[in-house]
């Protein structure tokens, strides 16, 4: 079965730092995200993306965060200057296949953001 | 936007018992509605989903059921095994593409 995969699984970072969060979608999907979730609480959306432009992001994307396609397989997140409240499992998704009437996203196995 | 109420957040059963989570959403415009489970420190996964023009959807012990005049969605567990103890996620959206709006999950706990 088709993955998303995501590296690194665990990042520790310094206040200030830049990260780079990366993920591979599900090659035949037309549709990317990426979503967070601080520890024990729900998943909330960060930002949707599609033929290679931000399609909708929320509140939380704000100018620190920025997501780039930079050639036809990788898909980033990168947040400027970390904070400890960026502290999270990011998960990358994809959904979309081309082709198919297919709806659903399929995850990653995301990336543990340790800012300390 | 979009908000998404979970109920109940802990949920504690006997193995073999049924289990019944139930979501309610606040916009009509919402199409699509799926159930994810979350292991500790793992992904979310899809188990079951139902789009506004059906009401009911089964897959072997795992069912899930709409009212889209009542604004609310349930999933529905049989015969609870102790591997179904996991974090219980119902999540709403416009389309299959759209931004998902996730509830606040609930623990599922099967007792052998």
């Amino acid at each position: 079965e088709p993955e998303v995969t995501q590296t690194p699984s665990h990042q520790v970072t310094q206040m200030g730092q830049e990260v780079i969060l990366r993920c591979v979608p599900i090659s035949n999907h037309l549709y990317f995200y990426w979503y967070r979730q601080i520890l024990g609480q729900k998943v909330e959306f960060l930002v949707s993306f599609y033929n290679n432009e931000i399609s909708e992001k929320s509140e939380i994307f704000d100018d620190q965060f920025s997501v780039e396609r930079p050639d036809g397989s990788n898909f980033t997140l990168k947040i400027r200057s970390t904070k400890l409240e960026d502290s999270a499992m990011y998960f990358c998704a994809s959904s979309g296949a081309t082709g198919t009437g297919n709806w659903g996203y399929t995850f990653g196995s995301g990336t543990r953001l340790t800012v300390v | 936007g979009e908000n998404v109420e979970q109920h109940p957040s802990t949920l504690s059963v006997q193995e073999g018992d049924s289990a019944v989570i139930k979501c309610t959403y606040s916009d009509s415009a919402s199409n699509y509605f799926p159930w994810y489970k979350q292991e500790l420190g793992k992904r979310p996964q899809l188990i079951i989903d139902i789009r506004s023009n059906v009401g009911e959807k089964k897959d072997q012990r795992i069912a899930v059921t709409l009212n889209k005049t009542a604004k609310h969605f349930s999933l529905h567990i049989t015969e609870t095994q102790p591997e179904d103890s996991a974090v219980y996620f119902c999540a709403a959206s416009y389309s299959g593409y759209s931004t998902l709006t996730f509830g606040k999950g609930t623990m599922l706990l099967v007792s052998p």
